[in-house]
């Protein structure tokens, strides 16, 4: 069954600590992967996808197949990090996403 | 960028009435809409697929005569929550994905409150 795992309800760091927010899948084809963030009182938006391999806000993802994972890190968390991040599944050959529970990151100062 | 927008952002109706809610995608045109739910502190559930010109595309448990979705252009899509009780109080948002693109652009939300 197709499944995004999100292990951490609540991830608190301090300023300056590096982050990783862990999400596992579950796909029997071949998974498009995303991180989604929402800000408070925002509406979600997309971070980064692994198709793109690309830095946003310091955030990387590498989709690892052998692990089924697609982990979010960070270096050096930053209070406006603080946040709900989602990791989000796509379908092959359609729109539909599966979503992973969530994880709040929490960064204190 | 892409915009999709909801109407209302809130809404209080009492048990047993209908409330309708709408997405519009702004600057973009959506054959597609998704429509989510999402409990307080929680994920996002897929409750169903909007489809425009057919029917919509309902998720394992959800309920298609009480949600009641209608894709009436490629820029609307309404959500219908038909006798509306109180375990209905959610807040509910829709995403589109714009064409060729495999990312969702997502509604700012409408928070329903069922009294």
């Amino acid at each position: 069954a197709q499944r995004v795992t999100q292990p951490e309800k609540l991830l608190s760091v301090f300023k300056g600590a590096p982050v990783e927010l862990k999400c596992n899948y579950s796909y029997s084809g071949s998974p498009e992967l995303f991180w989604y963030v929402q800000y408070s009182r925002q509406r979600l938006q997309l971070l980064l996808r692994h198709i793109s391999r690309e830095s946003i806000k310091g955030f990387t993802a590498d989709l690892n197949k052998g692990e089924t994972s697609f982990h979010l890190k960070k270096p050096f968390a930053q209070e406006e990090d603080s946040a709900m991040y989602y990791c989000a599944l796509k379908y092959s050959g359609t729109y539909k996403y599966i979503f992973g529970t969530g994880t709040r990151l929490k960064v204190l100062a | 960028g892409a915009v999709v927008s909801q109407h209302p952002s809130w809404v209080i109706c009492k048990s047993g009435t209908s409330v309708k809610i709408e997405c519009r995608s702004l600057d973009f045109q959506a054959t597609t809409m998704f429509w989510y739910r999402q409990f307080p502190k929680q994920s996002l559930m897929l409750m169903a697929t909007s489809n425009e010109g057919s029917k919509a595309t309902y998720e394992q448990g959800v309920e298609k005569d009480k949600f009641l979705i209608n894709h009436a252009s490629l820029t609307l899509s309404t959500l219908t929550v038909t006798s509306a009780h109180p375990e209905d109080s959610s807040f509910y948002i829709c995403s589109a994905p714009r064409s060729g693109s495999s990312e969702q652009y997502f509604g700012p939300g409408t928070r329903l409150t069922v009294t």
